[in-house]
């Protein structure tokens, strides 16, 4: 069974500090990504990484950046919060060719106050 | 224009009946279009991929991709209660740095059985 998990499910910051949101998926993907989700707005694409040290930005980089040091692990980094990064994140990964499912973590419910 | 544009409903239909979800999509997108049903506070699964012009059946599933009206569809046959989700239309995009696809997803479309 393929396994995405992400290091909280529930997470709360206070304006200002630095967030890191780690996901691991254990299938061997190339691929991974980071979406929000928001009422009304959907599922955006954060940025991906389609292998070790590399990243592409998605529909919405702005105030977030990547890390991928190890195929397994990607994390999502909030330099500095703020009230309108509150949302759930979620973290995904994929085999690299454009036909295959991706696979989504459980979710890490972010409040920033 | 978003890339990929759903009906947020809700679209409630009796126990037993076809549900008919729809969406469109942009020049932007590719091909490859799949659907999601997710859960409340859950995460998205993949249900049906479809990749060619036409019909693909999986069960009590039918997903219709039409390209040249740039439509993608999916049908639910015998609707369950358990069928009452958010249904998330996606299709591949490419992004500037000339990589992998993303996906890019519609907004979802709220669907609910009624026993």
């Amino acid at each position: 069974d393929v396994k995405v998990t992400q290091s909280s499910r529930y997470l709360v910051k206070r304006t200002g500090e630095k967030v890191f949101l780690e996901c691991v998926q254990d299938m061997d993907h190339e691929n991974m990504f980071w979406y929000r989700q928001d009422p009304g707005l959907g599922l955006r694409l954060i940025y991906f990484s389609y292998d070790v040290k590399m990243k592409e930005k998605g529909d919405i980089p702005e105030g977030y950046s990547v890390s991928r040091e190890k195929k397994e692990r990607f994390s999502l980094i909030l330099e500095s919060a703020s009230t309108n990064q509150t949302s759930m994140y979620l973290c995904a990964s994929s085999f690299l060719y454009s036909y295959n499912e991706q696979f989504f973590g459980p979710g890490t419910r972010l409040t920033v106050l | 224009q978003k890339e990929v544009e759903q009906n947020s409903g809700p679209l409630s239909v009796p126990e037993g009946a076809i549900a008919s979800l729809n969406c469109t999509y942009s020049d932007r997108v590719s091909q490859s279009f799949f659907w999601y049903r997710q859960y409340s506070g859950k995460s998205p699964e993949l249900i049906m991929s479809i990749y060619s012009n036409g019909d693909k059946e999986d069960g009590r599933f039918t997903a219709q991709l039409n390209k040249a009206s740039q439509y993608v569809s999916l049908l639910i046959r015998d609707s369950q209660p358990s069928d009452s989700a958010t249904y998330l239309c996606a299709g591949r995009c490419k992004y500037s740095g000339g990589g992998a696809d993303g996906l890019t997803f519609g907004k979802g479309t709220h669907l609910i059985i009624q026993p």
